[in-house]
């Protein structure tokens, strides 16, 4: 079954520690998203790519880095986590290359860093 | 003024009637408008796209669009305690950058 898929669902790590969320997808999209969300707040894009080896900066400014060496893989990485990265983390995918189609999002990654 | 914006809430419905969600957006350029329903901690779904001015429907879910008054809305109708959600606007901007701009979101309350 085609899905995206991120791991792990929860998180709970201390500050300074790298770490690195994973996002796969089985549909073979060639745009992928990161999004941040915090409890009853709006999105916020932090990278974005449209297909291998591209990769841009979002609206949000991040101290993540994110890479995209395979189509289906689009991991996004930690140097140095601190509290203020406690967040809810969102991976998305998109078929489209006109614009006409909407994200399939995986299930999220809740990261707490104490 | 936000690109996309939406009325946060809480809009609270009985049971059994039509609940409706606006949306308006900035840039006249935009081309495609996305409807989507997050639960209490989970992640947004796909409910509903738009492309064309006029009414789209599918099931109880009708989308709206008016370009000229740059506004999309959502009908939903025979609320259900289940459509209890916050319901996402997203707007693709056109500029063929594929990135798409999100409401903050109305939180839809379908009393029993």
């Amino acid at each position: 079954e085609a899905d995206i898929y991120q791991t792990p669902r929860y998180l709970v790590i201390g500050t300074g520690k790298k770490i690195t969320l994973e996002c796969s997808q089985t549909m073979g999209h060639d745009k992928m998203y990161w999004y941040q969300q915090d409890p009853g707040m709006e999105l916020h894009l932090i990278h974005y790519s449209y297909g291998v080896n591209s990769t841009e900066k979002g609206d949000l400014s991040s101290e993540s880095t994110v890479s995209r060496i395979r189509t289906e893989h689009f991991p996004l990485t930690l140097e140095s986590a601190r509290p203020s990265h406690t967040s809810q983390y969102l991976c998305a995918s998109s078929e489209s290359t006109t614009g006409i189609y909407g994200y399939t999002f995986g299930s999220g990654t809740r990261l707490t860093v104490v | 003024q936000k690109e996309v914006e939406q009325n946060s809430g809480p809009l609270s419905v009985p049971e059994g009637a039509i609940a409706s969600l606006n949306c308006t957006y900035s840039d006249r350029g935009s081309q495609s408008f996305f409807w989507y329903r997050q639960y209490s901690g989970k992640s947004p779904e796909l409910i509903m796209s738009i492309y064309s001015n006029g009414d789209k429907e599918d099931g109880r879910f009708t989308a709206q669009l008016n370009k000229a008054s740059q506004y999309v809305s959502l009908l939903i109708r025979d609320s259900q305690p289940s459509d209890s959600a916050t319901y996402l606007c997203a707007v693709n901007n056109g500029s063929g950058t594929y990135k798409y701009i999100f409401g903050t979101g109305t939180r839809l309350k379908v009393l029993a």
